[in-house]
């Protein structure tokens, strides 16, 4: 069974500082790559997702993630955040052919201060 | 068009007493699944359905949780003589019929039991 690392639970930043958030993850076969968002009190959102093709791909509010397949990793980045994206974010995967059944990990909670 | 519509929000129910959790899909989507989140703990999937099916029911409790999705009206998430441990968010999702389609989410229903 698949299973998806967050390493960082929580994250505080300052406005204007660079964001990576860490997301790893252990199957062998071939996956679908996700990254959700959770702003208070809303639903999950889908912020971008990779199927195939240029590993670095690039979502919605500037958001990016880049899919190193020797290192299991699908990282995520921005390069300014602003105060808007305090948030939690959640990674996540699929198994192709897996009816679409997303396995999440346990979400980094990002706090952006001005 | 809609989002994902869960209802209710909110649901307190003392021990022993079931709980009913409604979700009505985005229209034109026939694929439901169903999550749970505990404190501190990421998404856990709990079963997936297409109308009238159950799918995959690997994630569900073996006793006193149940899930439907009649051909008509919303999926229903079951949970019968509630205990203290059943207190969490419960979100659904659903999708179109298409190979690989993102899952959109609800809000989610918030159950405390007492």
């Amino acid at each position: 069974a698949q299973s998806v690392s967050q390493h960082n639970h929580h994250v505080i930043l300052s406005e204007a500082a660079s964001l990576e958030l860490g997301c790893n993850y252990s199957y062998g076969g071939t996956v679908n790559l996700f990254w959700y968002v959770q702003y208070p009190g809303q639903h999950l959102q889908l912020l971008l997702k990779y199927f195939s093709g240029d590993p670095l791909v690039k979502g919605i509010k500037g958001f990016e993630a880049e899919f190193i397949k020797s290192k299991f990793s699908f990282n995520l980045r921005k390069p300014s955040v602003q105060w808007s994206d305090t948030a939690e974010y959640f990674c996540a995967v699929n198994v192709q052919g897996g009816g679409n059944k997303l396995t999440f990990g346990t979400g980094t909670q990002l706090k952006v201060e001005l | 068009n809609a989002g994902v519509m869960q209802n209710p929000r909110h649901l307190v129910r003392r021990r022993g007493q079931e709980a009913r959790l409604r979700c009505s899909p985005m229209k034109g989507h026939s694929h439901v699944y169903w999550y749970r989140q505990l404190p501190e703990e990421g998404l856990k999937f709990m079963v997936y359905l297409q109308k009238e099916n159950i799918i995959d029911e690997s994630g569900m409790p073996k006793e006193r949780f149940s899930a439907e999705f009649p051909k008509e009206g919303p999926s229903i998430l079951r949970i019968q003589q509630v205990v203290r441990g059943d207190s969490a968010a419960y979100f659904c999702a659903s999708r179109p019929g298409t190979d690989n389609s993102p899952l959109h989410f609800g809000n989610g229903t918030r159950l405390t039991v007492t």
